[in-house]
């Protein structure tokens, strides 16, 4: 069983178009991260959700919507998507905020054309 | 803001030799948690060791070790008797930053590269 899942792995779609990533944690843990991997592998992070409620938001653009329905899922609802939106998004999960170790999704590669 | 450096951009090593990747750190915070994962080609984000702050021996998992220095705020792996499938880009993070509700801040990454 794998642990944090994301779907898709790949998505290609065009320039205005709205799509969504989801992700799963099969782990119990109370919190779940977003992060964006740019073109020169650099991470950051968007979002971090604990139970449900958002508790970060680093500054990204509000086209991006996360959501929770419950603690073992965060999907990224993202509209109106710009070339350089283009990068890897990767999901994780952590116990709890304190800061115990995350475990990451394999990633979903969105290219915006 | 914390900060997370990773000086090498790539190092080479050969098989069954041990290579040390570097990180340091900036953070004024007491309490503090040091990460690495390992992100092969294929592109998942794989875990590798922790280190806490207030750890006063180094942490080790299999052939990784982390030389946690806090004086010197760095904390570079090492990984002893390289394998081929240790190819692959290392990521240094930190989870400092007070109310950092556990976010991870991390490093620019090294490339590895392990020769036969």
């Amino acid at each position: 069983d794998t642990a944090v899942s994301q779907t898709p792995k790949y998505l290609v779609t065009q320039m205005g178009n709205d799509k969504s990533i989801k992700c799963e944690q099969n782990l119990g843990h109370d919190t779940m991260y977003w992060y964006k991997q740019d073109s020169k592998k650099f991470l950051k992070i968007m979002f971090s959700y604990n139970n449900k409620e958002l508790i970060i938001n680093e500054t990204v653009p509000n086209r991006f919507s996360p959501k929770s329905p419950d603690k073992a899922h965060l999907n990224l609802h993202i509209n109106s998507l710009e070339l350089g939106d283009s990068a890897v998004y990767f999901c994780a999960s952590s116990q709890d905020w304190t800061g115990t170790e995350a475990f990451f999704g394999q990633g979903t590669r969105l290219t915006v054309v | 803001a914390q900060k997370i450096t990773q000086t090498q951009p790539g190092m080479f090593v050969q098989e069954k030799e041990a290579v040390t990747l570097d990180c340091t750190y900036d953070t004024s915070d007491q309490s503090y948690g040091l990460f690495w994962y390992k992100q092969p080609s294929s592109g998942e984000m794989i875990f590798l060791i922790y280190q806490g702050s207030y750890d006063e021996q180094n942490a080790t998992e299999g052939r990784y070790s982390l030389n946690f220095q806090k004086a010197r705020k760095s904390a570079n792996l090492v990984i002893s008797a390289s394998q081929l499938g240790d190819s692959a880009m290392y990521f240094c993070a930190t989870n400092a930053g007070g109310t950092s509700y556990g976010k991870l801040t991390f490093g620019q990454g090294t490339i590895l590269t392990v020769h036969p």
